[in-house]
């Protein structure tokens, strides 16, 4: 079974600097999706970013990006010019790819707050 | 905009009752899931359903049915609700034929107390 670990569960930010929120996984398949999930305070979670691993270039998303490392399992994610509206619970998950592959696997979150 | 609607926002019910959460997605998707969110826990995937009729185990469901009628609609049963169920609800819909990947879009969440 894949799990998902995200280490770090609060974190804070100045507004305007960056930061990074780590997530490393498990498993032993070789094709499969990661995604990074926002969560804002009483709002709903929406897509922050997503990889696919046969690629090796890391995606980006205007200030969001994320850095892939496949040998060490890791995807984590950075926030460049962190804005107040970035405060939210954040959460790494993990599909595998192909038919039948539907379930994702969560991580346990990473709160941040962005400080003005 | 896909769009999934979950029925209730917050919901108080007593130990013992019966409590149905629905949840309609207006995009098509063949995949719906059912989540729990507690603090410290993050997501545990309960029920999902990659068809109409069709019903999966996810990681915890004791305590929960499901029923997918219509491809739209996917509802959770707790045919009789514990305090340990009091938690957040999150619907989720998804698709692999749209993007190869099952690139979820959640609803708002339903907030469940059980006293």
């Amino acid at each position: 079974a894949q799990t998902v670990t995200q280490s770090q569960p609060e974190m804070s930010v100045q507004e305007a600097e960056t930061v990074t929120l780590s997530c490393t996984y498990d498993t032993s398949e070789s094709n499969y999706y990661l995604f990074w999930y926002k969560q804002p305070p009483s709002r709903q979670m929406i897509l922050v970013i997503r990889q696919e691993a046969y690629k090796q270039q890391n995606a980006t998303e205007n200030r969001f990006s994320v850095n892939f490392q496949k040998a060490a399992k890791s995807f984590s994610l950075k926030i460049s010019d962190s804005q107040l509206g970035d405060t939210a619970m954040y959460f790494c998950a993990f599909c595998n790819s192909g038919a039948g592959s539907y379930q994702l696997t969560f991580g346990k979150g990473t709160k941040l707050s962005v400080i003005p | 905009d896909v769009k999934v609607t979950q029925s209730s926002r917050y919901l108080v019910k007593r130990t013992g009752e019966k409590v149905f959460l629905e949840c309609v997605q207006d995009m098509d998707h063949e995949n719906m899931f059912w989540y729990r969110q507690d603090p410290g826990l993050g997501l545990r995937l309960i029920y999902f359903s990659y068809d109409v009729k069709m019903k999966e185990k996810g990681d915890i469901p004791e305590g929960y049915s499901v029923s997918r009628e219509k491809k739209e609609r996917f509802s959770l049963i707790l045919e009789s609700a514990s305090t340990n169920q009091t938690s957040m609800y999150l619907c989720a819909s998804g698709s692999l034929a749209l993007s190869g990947a099952n690139v979820l879009t959640f609803g708002a969440g339903s907030r469940l107390t059980v006293l």
